[in-house]
């Protein structure tokens, strides 16, 4: 099994551009889980999708991030337009819905706007 | 008050050392339990899934105490490549999982 694919595994952009991040998830799971991981706030779930409904967007920052997952096997996370205090790693997971195994993460996109 | 509180440290020990984590959450109905490693500028992986009667994996025993709500991972006999961080994982609705900011474990030769 390859895991868990993000793209890309870097960027950087310049404020007020888009950027759109990209996740593959493990096939068979059907729960996709969008953290940002900072030094100061640890990691925080954005949002979460089961078998491709988003569940859960609280965590969303503002209305400038968007996420969807048009099929079980892709999902995209935008921010439009970017921040500086957008700068994080955005990671990717995936689970089987019960989550008693955990999650998977993907390798992560380190987000730099400047 | 977060929801998941460890202690940063860092914890700097000699190999062959035993050292103990503990993390403490704060909701009562928390359901599942899990301790996590991220070595620098990678990706979490599952260390291991925390049970009610505690658990043992090789050098690794984790426990949980659900009066006091804290949780402990003990890393006996400690290697070189232990070094990383450990984060403690804490489940509410089964779906979300909620991340303490992680204890950093430093093994010297």
């Amino acid at each position: 099994d390859a895991g868990v694919i993000q793209s890309p595994r870097h960027e950087v952009t310049e404020m007020g551009q888009e950027v759109t991040l990209r996740c593959k998830p493990i096939s068979g799971h059907n729960s996709l889980f969008w953290y940002r991981q900072t030094m100061m706030r640890g990691l925080e779930l954005l949002i979460y999708f089961n078998n491709n409904v988003p569940i859960d967007d609280s965590g969303m920052p503002e209305d400038r991030f968007s996420a969807k997952m048009p099929n079980a096997s892709f999902s995209t996370l935008k921010i439009q337009p970017s921040e500086p205090r957008d700068s994080a790693v955005y990671f990717c997971a995936s689970s089987l819905s019960t989550g008693e195994d955990g999650y998977t993460f993907g390798s992560g996109t380190r987000l730099t706007v400047v | 008050r977060k929801e998941v509180e460890q202690d940063p440290g860092p914890f700097n020990v000699p190999e062959g050392a035993t050292v103990a984590f503990n993390c403490t959450y704060s909701n009562s109905a928390s359901q599942s339990f899990f301790w996590y490693r991220q070595d620098c500028r990678k990706e979490p992986k599952l260390l291991m899934s925390v049970y009610s009667s505690g658990n043992e994996d090789g050098r690794f025993t984790a426990q949980l105490n659900r009066a006091s709500q804290y949780i402990s991972l003990l890393i006996r006999d400690s290697k070189l490549s232990d070094s990383a961080t450990y984060l403690c994982v804490v489940s509410n609705s089964g779906y979300a999982l909620n991340f303490g900011k992680g204890t950093s474990l430093l093994v010297t030769p």
